[in-house]
């Protein structure tokens, strides 16, 4: 098992331009989760799937941040235009019975 | 607003010595659940408790459920250098399907 899988790693970019980060879940789990992790405001929930449909997306900063499941084995998670504030580690998870985390992308906006 | 608190943020203390990681709520939780996180990689689930006054056991760590189910802790015993991490509480609220996480405690053990 692969556990989750999240691309890239790091990703730095300019303010103003479009960042989309990817996930792939574990083979199975039904239950696709997005959070962002800063100093300041530690693990932050942004966005939840169940089977592919957005269930909760209050913790979705604005809009600028947009969320999409097209299949049960990829996510992505996108932001536009993409300002320095929204710099922190982003990460996926995908549930079944217990959470499993990806490894994360660290995203610099400069 | 955290759900949940955790005490105290930064905890450094000598290897061999015993430790207590609090995590607070005024909310009630279905579950709680320990995570442990190393820098550059994602928490990773420690345990899951889920009746009020339960405790676990993992090795050297010890986690128990606040009778309420508001609370939690985590005692570590005899800790090591290689406990050194960011361990995280976090909770599914009553009723609800998504977890929530504590700011962490940094935990440094130094040989």
């Amino acid at each position: 098992d692969a556990g989750v899988i999240q691309s890239p790693r790091h990703e730095v970019t300019e303010m103003g331009q479009e960042v989309t980060l990817r996930c792939k879940p574990i083979s199975g789990h039904d239950y696709l989760f997005w959070y962002r992790q800063t100093m300041m405001r530690g693990l932050e929930l942004l966005i939840y799937f169940n089977n592919n449909v957005p269930i909760d997306d209050s913790g979705m900063p604005e809009d600028r941040f947009s969320a999409k499941m097209p299949n049960a084995s990829f996510s992505t998670l996108k932001i536009q235009p993409s300002e320095p504030r929204d710099s922190a580690v982003y990460f996926c998870a995908s549930r079944i019975s217990r959470y499993t985390f990806g490894s994360g992308t660290r995203l610099t906006v400069v | 607003t955290q759900l949940l608190e955790q005490s105290p943020q930064f905890l450094s203390i000598q290897e061999g010595e015993n430790l207590t990681v609090y995590c607070n709520s005024s909310s009630v939780f279905s579950s709680l659940q320990w995570y442990r996180q190393e820098p550059g990689e994602g928490p990773v689930l420690l345990v899951t408790v889920v009746t009020g006054g339960e405790v676990k056991k993992l090795k050297r760590l010890t986690f128990q459920f606040g009778d309420a189910r508001k609370d939690s802790s985590l005692h570590i015993t005899a800790a090591q250098p290689g406990d050194t991490g960011l361990y995280l509480c976090a909770g599914v609220p009553s009723g609800a399907q998504k977890l929530v996480f504590g700011q962490g405690t940094r935990l440094t053990i130094n040989p």
